[in-house]
């Protein structure tokens, strides 16, 4: 079977460093992206990880880890309008250049001020 | 640059009953996405296109829902008879071929009673 795993609530207060993992076992693997989920709103993309290693957009970092199988989000400087569910989605081939997207369960952050 | 379009964002059905759901893309977006969202969960895919052709529905419960792109843009996602258990915000996404990125529309909300 396929599985992404995150914790399912995270807590941490305004300006804090807050990092959400992403654990997954699938079939295939091209590369794991973030995507970020307002309530009642739609999921907007935050990061893309193709290879391992640190990818850096502002105040949100991604990490990947292909041999870990291994993913996290950093969130810093944590605002208010962070508050919101984070998801991971594995990135997976269906034939070639064609490609799909497993979500995770995904993860609610709430900042407290 | 226009987002994905979705209507309705709101619909309430009785169980049995008919309902369709309209998506157009961002425009040159070769591959569209139907995403199922129940409430607390990731999204999961239905049913993924590429121009007018399905590239994958294997997790489309096709005894009840049945999805069409016509001329590769618009896209409709119909459920005849629903069932209870289809409550849940259904997305539509687009990007363009190969890319990294999905861009979602706000959801359509349904209520089965």
């Amino acid at each position: 079977g396929q599985s992404l795993e995150q914790p399912s609530e995270v807590t941490a207060v305004e300006g804090a460093i807050v990092q959400i993992n992403c654990t997954y076992q699938t079939s295939g693997f091209y590369g794991l992206s973030w995507y970020q989920q307002h309530d009642g709103g739609a999921p907007t993309f935050l990061s893309y990880n193709g290879l391992d290693g640190l990818e850096e957009t502002g105040r949100f970092s991604s990490f990947l880890s292909r041999s870990d199988s291994y993913g996290y989000l950093l969130l810093q400087e944590l605002q208010m309008k962070d508050s919101a569910s984070y998801f991971c989605a594995v990135r997976d081939e269906f034939t070639s250049g064609t490609y799909k997207y497993i979500f995770g369960t995904g993860t609610r952050l709430k900042v407290l001020a | 640059e226009a987002g994905v379009a979705q209507s309705p964002r709101y619909k309430i059905i009785e169980k049995r009953q008919s309902v369709a759901f309209w998506c157009n893309p961002i425009s040159g977006h070769a591959t569209l996405y139907w995403y199922q969202q129940i409430l607390g969960q990731g999204p999961k895919l239905l049913i993924q296109f590429q121009n007018n052709g399905v590239v994958d529905d294997s997790q489309l419960p096709k005894d009840r829902f049945s999805a069409e792109r016509l001329k590769g843009v618009d896209s409709t996602l119909k459920i005849q008879p629903a069932k209870l258990e289809d409550s849940a915000v259904y997305l539509c996404a687009s990007s363009l071929v190969g890319d990294t990125e999905a861009f979602f529309g706000q959801g359509t909300r349904l209520t089965v009673v």
